[in-house]
């Protein structure tokens, strides 16, 4: 079985900093993971995916994460957030044969001007 | 872009009625998918379809539910006799053929059981 925990549920940067979003996983097999984000009122779109080829993924508006077996991490990353980076994110995880999606609780990302 | 659609954004019901959730999957996709959200809780996976058959569905999905592709581009869920804890928002997804292909989601339609 696989689970996700996402270590923040809320997560507050100023406009110009990093973003750090925790992630950690446990699954039987390889797993497939990714960062969707849902803005208010908003579908889930995909922000970035690994999927066993390279460690450090790079995703859509700047953001990547890095793959850490040995940490069972994949934590989503920014150099500098902006205001629109303010949204909900969900780490997710595909594994041990099933394809159905398991997601974390989320986090809240608050940008302060 | 090709997005996934789902109708109605807001579907409002009493307790013990049937609704039926629409959704307009990508066009050339071939898996599609039914989540849900119960309001401060986490996204959590209903149902898999694939080849007009379920391929996968989670304890969630008992015999109250019930997925149907009616023609070839609407993917629907069926609650027969909907329940207060039934309240929630319900994800539609997609995706195409290949084991790493990502979900494309839809909006969600907010269900109220009353």
């Amino acid at each position: 079985a696989q689970s996700v925990t996402q270590l923040d549920s809320h997560v507050s940067v100023s406009e110009g900093t990093p973003v750090l979003l925790r992630c950690n996983y446990s699954s039987s097999y390889s797993p497939s993971l990714f960062w969707y984000v849902q803005h208010p009122n908003k579908g889930l779109q995909l922000l970035l995916k690994y999927t066993s080829a390279a460690t450090l993924v790079k995703g859509i508006n700047g953001f990547e994460a890095e793959f850490k077996k040995s940490e069972t991490s994949f934590h989503l990353t920014k150099p500098s957030a902006h205001m629109s980076d303010a949204a909900e994110y969900f780490c997710v995880v595909r594994g041990g044969g099933a394809d159905g999606l398991t997601f974390g609780k989320g986090t809240h990302l608050i940008i302060q001007p | 872009e090709p997005e996934v659609t789902q109708t109605p954004s807001h579907q409002v019901t009493q307790m013990g009625q049937e609704v039926i959730l629409r959704c307009v999957p990508i066009s050339n996709h071939l898996y599609f998918y039914w989540y849900r959200q119960i309001l401060g809780q986490k996204v959590e996976f209903l149902v898999s379809f694939y080849n007009n058959e379920i391929s996968e569905k989670s304890e969630i999905f008992d015999d109250q539910f019930s997925v149907e592709r009616p023609d070839g581009s609407n993917f629907t869920l069926k609650i027969r006799s909907t329940k207060l804890e039934d309240s929630a928002m319900y994800f539609c997804a997609s995706r195409n053929k290949g084991l790493y292909n990502e979900q494309f989601f839809g909006p969600g339609t907010r269900l109220t059981v009353l």
